[in-house]
């Protein structure tokens, strides 16, 4: 089993310009994510799907689009990059638990930095 | 702003010792989650104690949660330099109606443990 998988695992972008981060699981898991991560700063959450079809927002999702049209995937789109995206992007998977959020399982990462 | 904050920042030990790591939330939970960052890799996660629970073990970690205080600690016994790591606490809140409980990450700690 591959686990969750982000591709590409690094991209460089000029401000405007439009991309899609892969993530996708092998694990069948209802719950995905997006955060992203600044230095000396924890995990923001982005965008979240407890399921194909459902996605809702997180903390920081202006400038992000997401879909979720089957289990295995959740792609991460930024419409128009902007220098404040340069980050480092993780997705993670997770079973549902109820309500509640249980462990969750990361991918490696995608570094963008947007000139 | 941050729901989890994780104290001291940076926390710097010899191999054999134990170290302790805190983590303060703001409101209550449904459960919290320690993950630990290897550099340059995504989160993996290393324990998970729900509201209910007071303590909890696995292996050399020890986890302790007093919701009182909105405070939980990691304790890490018998450093080895393969704990160097950075160390992040992530609360889950309660949810309710069609809201799903998050992960919300504290800034992390930075651990290094010297051989």
């Amino acid at each position: 089993n591959a686990g969750v998988t982000q591709t590409p695992k690094f991209q460089v972008l000029k401000t405007g310009q439009s991309m899609t981060l892969q993530c996708a699981q092998d694990m069948n898991h209802e719950y995905m994510s997006w955060y992203r991560q600044d230095p000396g700063m924890g995990l923001r959450l982005i965008h979240y799907s407890v399921g194909a079809g459902i996605t809702d927002q997180g903390e920081v999702p202006n400038g992000y689009n997401v879909s979720r049209s089957t289990t295995e995937d959740f792609p991460l789109r930024l419409l128009s990059a902007a220098p404040s995206q340069t980050s480092v992007y993780f997705c993670a998977t997770g079973v549902r638990g109820g309500l509640t959020a249980n462990e969750q399982f990361f991918g490696p990462g995608t570094r963008l930095t947007v000139l | 702003s941050q729901q989890g904050e994780e104290d001291p920042q940076a926390l710097s030990i010899q191999e054999g010792e134990n170290a302790t790591m805190n983590c303060s939330y703001k409101t209550s939970i449904n459960n919290l989650q320690w993950y630990r960052q290897n550099s340059g890799r995504g989160l993996v996660h290393l324990i998970l104690i729900r509201s209910n629970e007071r303590e909890k073990h696995s292996g050399r970690l020890r986890v302790t949660l007093d919701t009182s205080k909105k405070s939980s600690s990691l304790l890490i016994t018998a450093s080895r330099a393969a704990d160097t790591a950075s160390y992040f606490c992530a609360t889950v809140l309660i949810a309710g109606g069609t809201s799903y409980g998050k992960l919300t990450f504290g800034q992390g700690t930075i651990l290094t443990v010297h051989p």
